[in-house]
């Protein structure tokens, strides 16, 4: 199975904040990576797909890049509403696995 | 706009099977999509279980494989989840999703989950 390790596993924020979130994959998955964010109680919402591309109403402040082993999603600017668990997921090969999430809380 | 409203009983007793069904509105389960389940428990995060296309062709992950069966119903507009000799490990959030035309590909709507606990 890929594994996807995400870093940090948490941090504190506060609004306005520039926020970088990494994602390594234990082999090279070319660009197929996704993102989603999960707020508390909540099931995950696709943010990114194919490591750069916005989903579809998903705000601009929002963005990923990386290929092959390396990805990042960043938050430009955090909204109260940024607030939430963030996970990778990849889909090079089966089975989807996901990493293990990073949570983004108020500093 | 595709919504997943998911059923099933969120109480199952070791041994015995969790059997969840995700009903699909507003897309045909036979519009080139596949459909999935994932579960999520603090233990192992997030997991794959299945996904199916309206055909019926599977993939299921290895490790689950031998205990589950996903399966469709067009006729319904919905497709079902299947866990056999469940035990306390299975205890978790489980969730209906939509995938793309490949297996390989973003989940782009999920439902809403369902809290599952095993215990007698």
């Amino acid at each position: 199975d890929i594994q996807l390790t995400q870093s940090p596993s948490s941090l504190s924020a506060s609004e306005g904040d520039r926020v970088t979130i990494t994602c390594q994959a234990s082999q090279d998955i070319y660009k197929y990576l996704n993102w989603y964010q999960q707020r508390p109680g909540k099931a995950p919402k696709l943010l990114i797909y194919d490591a750069s591309n916005l989903e579809t109403g998903v705000p601009s402040r929002f963005s990923g890049s990386g290929f092959g082993i390396d990805f990042t999603l960043t938050i430009s600017t955090l909204q109260p509403e940024d607030f939430a668990t963030y996970f990778c997921q990849q889909y090079d090969d089966l089975p989807l696995t996901f990493g293990g999430g990073t949570k983004v809380e108020i500093q | 706009q595709v919504q997943l409203q998911q059923s099933g009983p969120g109480l199952v007793k070791p041994s015995e099977t969790l059997s969840l069904t995700c009903a699909v509105s507003g897309h045909s389960i036979s519009d080139a999509h596949h459909w999935g389940w994932i579960r999520q428990s603090p233990g192992k995060g997030l997991e794959w279980i299945a996904s199916i296309y309206y055909t019926g062709t599977t993939s299921y992950n290895p490790s689950l494989q031998s205990r589950v069966t996903i399966s469709v119903d067009t006729s319904k507009n919905q497709f079902s989840l299947k866990l056999r000799s469940v035990t306390a490990a299975d205890t978790a959030v489980y969730y209906c999703a939509r995938g793309g035309p490949t297996i390989l590909s973003a989940l782009d709507v999920w439902g809403p989950g369902t809290t599952v606990t095993v215990s007698s």
